[in-house]
């Protein structure tokens, strides 16, 4: 999988919204970019991905750079229970044997009141 | 939604015994699944990936023979942890896969060797 850079953690306030940025300078053509997230003591959940044009879901919005070298998620509403470690991976979108998840260190993000 | 199921949530267990973990794909035939181990303040680790049927693969420096994986069938998946220590004391994640590239975890299971 290729390497992403992210921030090891940052605080927002409860109600705003969340930009989460992450760096992935390697990443080649048939890679997406993925991201999930890990509450306290939970397994991760997987929150969005996408390839090169922007995604949005119930729970976020993907922004992805034109050159794909970076990409931001954004939680629109912060709340007290989005507090977790956020987890971008880029890797191939290919149903192949053994595609696995690799996670780098994330960015830990704390919501306060 | 696909769920993956884990068992037990924790357990504590003496030095020198073995523990035995498993995984749950309950609305899917999982082709893959995926063990992680992962230490206090620490990201999540790949332990090795397993398919139903055949022997798992195991990540460069997991001793295979400490930590056996079992995937006896399409929905269930096995970690035994042999002669444990203290230095195994972890948190374990499974992860199932169903179509090898949407991947769903286990609410993973806090092992304590004491």
């Amino acid at each position: 999988d290729a390497k992403t850079t992210q921030p090891p953690s940052m605080d927002c306030a409860e109600g705003r919204a969340a930009n989460l940025p992450c760096n992935h300078s390697t990443i080649s053509g048939n890679e997406y970019v993925y991201w999930y997230r890990q509450i306290h003591s939970q397994g991760p959940q997987y929150i969005i991905h996408g390839l090169k044009n922007n995604e949005t879901n119930e729970m976020a919005s993907l922004i992805i750079t034109e050159d794909r070298k970076s990409s931001t998620l954004i939680l629109p509403h912060a709340t007290l229970r989005d507090t977790a470690v956020y987890y971008c991976i880029v890797r191939p979108h290919i149903k192949a044997a053994g595609n696995k998840l690799t996670f780098g260190g994330g960015t830990r993000v704390l919501v306060k009141p | 939604g696909a769920v993956v199921s884990q068992h037990p949530s924790w357990v504590i267990c003496k030095s020198g015994t073995s523990v035995k973990i498993e995984c749950r794909s309950l609305d899917f035939q999982a082709t893959t699944m995926f063990w992680y181990r992962q230490f206090p303040k620490q990201s999540l680790m790949l332990m090795a990936t397993s398919n139903e049927g055949s022997k798992a693969t195991y990540e460069q420096g997991v001793e295979k023979d400490k930590f056996l994986i079992n995937h006896a069938s399409l929905t269930l998946s096995t970690l035994t942890v042999t002669s444990a220590h203290p230095e195994d004391s972890s948190f374990y994640i499974c992860s199932a896969s169903r179509d090898n590239y949407g991947y769903t975890f286990g609410s993973g299971t806090r092992l304590t060797v004491v």
